[in-house]
Formats: C-alpha cells, structure tokens, sequence
C-alpha cells in the first residue's frame, strides 16, 4: 500500500484535457515537494515535473503540475496517443525519512 | 550530455549478495544526490536509498535498511548499490538516478541510468 494515493487509470481522447491526483498527508505532499514521472513500457522513468510545479528543459508545456494542501495534480492538455504510459508521483516523507512514490496510474488515450 | 551507464544483469541465488554499479559520464558527480530505485515485474517504483557523494551523507529506505548499502567513489564517479540476503522477491530492474537539484533529497530525477535486472531464483 502506497503512502501517496494516485487513481490507478485514467483516460482521455486525443486532444482532451486530463489530469491526475496524487494525495498524501502533512508529512509528504504537505510538507514536501512533489514531483510527476512518465514511464513508458520497459523504459526508465522521465522526470516531468519537480518542485510541484516547474518543468525540466525539454518538456513540453502541454504537461504543468500543481498543489494544494496534501493534494497534488498533474495536468496534461492536448491529449496526445503517446501520452499513453504509467505516471507517477513522488515526494519526501519526513516521517518515514524517504523518498515515497505513488501507486502510478495507468493512462490510456482511447 | 550526463550519462549513468549501469552494470549488467545478474542473476543471483537466494541469501546471496548482488552489487551493482552506475558509472556517471559527462557530468559532475560529487555534488548530486544519486538514488537507487527498484520496479518489481508489473510493480510501481520503489525508493531505496541515496548518498550524496561529496559530503558521504547516505539515506536507506526503512524497508531496506540493514540490508543494502550504497557507496559512492568519487576518483571513478561510481555509484554502488549492493543488497544482501537476497529473496525471490527482490527480482526487479534496478535503477541509479541522480537528483536534478543536486545535493539534497529532493526526489526529483532527471538522469537515469539503463536499469539493471537482478534476478533472484534457486
């Protein structure tokens, strides 16, 4: 059983907006940064967003994240067939003294 | 352009040890977090520890604690993981990654190396 809490599917149609939570409590998600992983089949992850919100250089916009309180989201706009992967949230827990991952959440883009 | 160029695929019996090893090219690596992350077959990502090789300062897991190490030589830029009394279950693609904010725990990986399969069977 994950500590962060994330839907385990999710789906949209080409060029839709979809997004996807991740919930915590104080001592991860409300105390820490978050940040969103893709992983494609048999492939390491990608980082696509650190420190809740920001973006490493070369991912595209179409990909932002957000947080509020001991919630977090990670939103994609114009839904795109090779969006389709597993994502994943991540944060530092003070209580367990590591580095948490969500459950991951399939994303399927019909 | 940073690379993390990981060990090859082991295959080990259970309660024996495996190391593995992740050797950073093109970039600096004393000053950034490397972490180690584990995915079992069909499972999510699993952290399992870090050091921050400039300071030597390393952080385990409590699922993991007491049964891996992480070590770092700073003359060769080499990470290493090695977990010990191995089990069935801990067959699973290992991977090294180095945190993009650099000397901390941030968690967020911006450099992964290929992955390493540990297979773990009698």
């Amino acid at each position: 059983q994950s500590v962060l809490t994330q839907p385990p599917s999710a789906s949209g149609t080409p060029g839709q907006r979809v997004t996807i939570s991740c919930s915590g409590s104080s001592s991860n998600i409300g105390s820490n940064t978050l940040n969103w992983y893709q992983q494609l089949p048999g492939t390491a992850p990608k980082l696509l967003i650190y420190n809740d919100d920001q973006r490493p250089s070369g991912v595209p916009d179409r990909f932002s994240g957000s947080k509020s309180g001991t919630s977090a989201s990670l939103a994609i706009r114009g839904l795109q067939s090779d969006d389709e992967a597993e994502y994943y949230c991540a944060t530092w827990d003070d209580s367990l003294n590591g580095l948490v991952f969500g459950g991951g959440t399939k994303l399927t883009v019909l | 352009q940073v690379q993390l160029v990981q060990s090859g695929a082991e295959v080990k019996k259970p309660g024996s040890s495996v190391k593995v090893s992740c050797k950073t090219t093109g970039g600096m690596f004393s000053r950034y977090t490397m972490n180690w992350v584990r995915q079992a077959p069909g499972q999510g990502l699993e952290w399992m520890g870090g050091i921050i090789p400039i300071f030597g300062t390393e952080s385990y897991a409590q699922n993991f604690r007491g049964r891996v190490t992480i070590t770092a030589d700073e003359s060769t830029s080499t990470a290493y993981m090695e977990l010990s009394s191995l089990r069935p279950d801990d067959t699973a693609v290992y991977y090294c990654a180095r945190d993009l904010q650099g000397s901390g725990w941030y968690g967020g990986f911006d450099y992964w190396g290929q992955g390493t399969l540990v297979t773990v069977s009698s």
